[in-house]
This record gives C-alpha cells, sequence and structure tokens, in this order.
C-alpha cells in the first residue's frame, strides 16, 4: 500500500484561507470515511485536528473543517492565524490498517 | 488526564534491536488500541502496526512483517515496541499513539501520541 499523497507546502496570509488536498485511493480514502488530519509542531507529537473526514475533536476551533470527494480529502483552515503555521498530516483506515500521507507544511505570510 | 509516555532516546548499532515503552495513564488501559507510528528525520508519518491490549491480538504494516513485535503488559499498563534488524534506514523517533474516544468506529483518530522516542542506528 502506497502513502497518501499531500503537496509538501502550502502557504497563506493572516486572515486568509487554506485548502490541503490529500489523494489516496479508492482502497483507503474512496472506500472508508475514516480521514484523520493532524497538525504538528517542530520537535512535538502530532495532534488530531480532524477525524472521521469532518468531525472536530473538543477544543478544535471552528476554523478547521475536512471534506472528502472521491479518492481526495481536504482540509481547510480558514482564518489562517500566526499559530497555525505547522506541519500537516492526513491519514486514512484501508481495511485494518492505516495510511499516512507524507505531509504538507503551512506557512503563513 | 489521558496521558501515554515512552521510554527514552536509543542508539543501536545496524543488526542490532531496540524496545521501546509506552505506558499509558489516565484512562482504562484495556479500552482503546494503541497504535505505533514512526517519523524518519525531516519525513511523513508511517504507521507501523496496533495491538489490541485486552487480548494482545496484533496487526503489522507490511513493510515490517517478520521485524516488529507489538506486545503488552496490563499489570504495569504499558505496550511495547521491539524492532529487530535494525539498519540506517531505522533511524526515526517512534510514537505510540492511542485511538481516541470520540467514535467507536474503525478509525476514530489517534488521541492522544506519546512524546516520541529516538532511535538513531548508527555503526
Amino acid at each position: 500500500q502506497s502513502a497518501l499523497t499531500q503537496p509538501p507546502s502550502a502557504s497563506g496570509s493572516p486572515g486568509q484561507s487554506v485548502t490541503i488536498s490529500c489523494i489516496g485511493t479508492s482502497s483507503d480514502v474512496g472506500r472508508y470515511n475514516y480521514v484523520s488530519w493532524y497538525r504538528q509542531y517542530p520537535g512535538k507529537a502530532p495532534q488530531l485536528m480532524i477525524y472521521e473526514v469532518d468531525k472536530r475533536p473538543s477544543g478544535v476551533p471552528d476554523r478547521f473543517s475536512g471534506s472528502k470527494s472521491g479518492d481526495t480529502a481536504s482540509l481547510t483552515i480558514s482564518g489562517l492565524q500566526a499559530e497555525d503555521e505547522a506541519h500537516y498530516h492526513c491519514s486514512s483506515y484501508a481495511g485494518g490498517s492505516t495510511l499516512f500521507g507524507g505531509g504538507t507544511k503551512l506557512t503563513v505570510l | 488526564q489521558v496521558q501515554l509516555v515512552q521510554s527514552g532516546a536509543e542508539v543501536r548499532k545496524p543488526g542490532a534491536s531496540v524496545k521501546v515503552s509506552c505506558k499509558a495513564s489516565g484512562y482504562s488501559f484495556t479500552g482503546n488500541f494503541i497504535h505505533w507510528v514512526r517519523q524518519a528525520p525531516g519525513q511523513g508519518l508511517e504507521w507501523v502496526g496496533r495491538i489490541i491490549p485486552t487480548t494482545g491480538v496484533t496487526k503489522y504494516a507490511q513493510i515490517f512483517q517478520g521485524r516488529v513485535t507489538l506486545t503488552r503488559d496490563t499489570s504495569v499498563r504499558t505496550t511495547y515496541m521491539e524492532l529487530t534488524g535494525l539498519t540506517s534506514d531505522d533511524t526515526a523517533v517512534y510514537f505510540c499513539a492511542r485511538e481516541s474516544d470520540y467514535s467507536t468506529s474503525w478509525d476514530p483518530g489517534f488521541d492522544p501520541w506519546g512524546q516520541g522516542t529516538l532511535v538513531t542506528v548508527s555503526s
């Protein structure tokens, strides 16, 4: 099973919106509504931001939203803030295993 | 407070083995699957495998089959990951992570994560 495909980088100015894509296949992203998104600051452990495609854990701001269309999942961050600068990783259930994307470094300009 | 605390950094020579621990606190240890994920320097996350604390049943990523073993000791609320036949490609931070309580689905996301354990393989 191959990793999910994410763009290596993304950027936006404060207050703007940015969308990060996560491309899988019909065996993972396209088959299951079990896509998660994680934020990771340098030297820290990942933090769950979205689960089951579009659900937010308690404490995650509603500026973060997730969606899916076919084999592609997306994370949208609206009203960008300086603290959003981090790496973002997607994952998908793949029938007993979990696949991750390569990660996207988000820069807030 | 739900917490996973991992053992400290390790240095091994090529061909050796390493065993990393992950101690859980703040919740019923047998209630949630525990996963292991690694991250090579400057790279993305890579799923290693998972263990069901109640039964000890495991599932491993195909690329690690035969080299990785996940075990648990319920008496001390701890999960272990042992990786054998180490090469320089195994140099990475290894994380344990608990399946979240947000849903009872097949994959409710991983929350929380341990702090990570750096394993360095060098001759």
